[in-house]
């Protein structure tokens, strides 16, 4: 099977613009998370969607946003960028039955975002 | 509320040695506890799980995990480091009823010739 894949890999941005990031889960998974890793803040949770819903939700203000398609494809949006929000972005895909909370999350490569 | 705590952020071993690299958790409930890698400019990689059973956990690539209920704790081990086992090891506990995962901090293995 394919793994997680992320577009784009990299994004370099200005701040006050938008981001749309996107991400392909393993075929048959329907949970999708997103995370973002800094320096400072380590691996932090940002949002889970299941079946198109968003199913949890981290600590995050309300610049961050995503959404999921009926095929478990997911986007994550960031509006009004600012430059903390410099990071790798990962999403991570899981069957999602259940609850999940016994899963494996499988982590794709990551997007890059540098923001000036 | 759940958590995991990674004390060393490097550790250094000698090829051909055991490798240790730690990790406490505290939870409300079940824990279930997770392992992962990540080598530079790369998202994160599963090595191994504890959910339940055994507490000898084996996983990828030769590593395995030691569940101690009493200690709190799931060390990640490996018999015999290899150079290319340098890399960045999280380890991570589902927060409860959540698919979710909260991550400690990261421990730098740097395994040296």
């Amino acid at each position: 099977k394919a793994g997680v894949t992320q577009t784009p890999r990299y994004l370099i941005k200005t701040r006050g613009q938008q981001v749309t990031l996107s991400c392909s889960p393993i075929s048959g998974h329907r949970s999708v998370s997103w995370y973002q890793q800094t320096p400072g803040q380590g691996l932090q949770f940002l949002f889970e969607y299941f079946s198109e819903t968003q199913r949890n939700k981290g600590n995050f203000p309300g610049r961050f946003s995503g959404r999921q398609f009926s095929n478990s494809r997911s986007e994550m949006n960031v509006s009004t960028l600012e430059l903390g929000d410099s990071a790798l972005y990962l999403c991570a895909s899981s069957p999602g039955l259940a609850g999940g909370t016994t899963d494996t999350q499988y982590f794709g490569p990551g997007t890059r975002l540098t923001v000036l | 509320a759940q958590s995991v705590a990674q004390p060393e952020d490097q550790v250094n071993v000698a090829e051909g040695n055991p490798l240790t690299v730690k990790c406490t958790y505290s939870v409300s409930g079940n824990p279930y506890l997770f392992w992962y890698v990540q080598y530079p400019n790369r998202g994160l990689q599963f090595l191994l799980k504890y959910i339940t059973g055994d507490n000898l956990v084996k996983g990828s690539y030769g590593f395995e995990a030691e569940f101690n209920k009493s200690q709190t704790s799931f060390h990640l081990k490996k018999p015999s480091a290899l150079v290319s086992d340098s890399a960045l090891y999280f380890c991570a506990v589902r927060d409860s009823g959540y698919n979710k995962l909260i991550f400690g901090a990261g421990t730098r293995l740097a395994v040296h010739p």
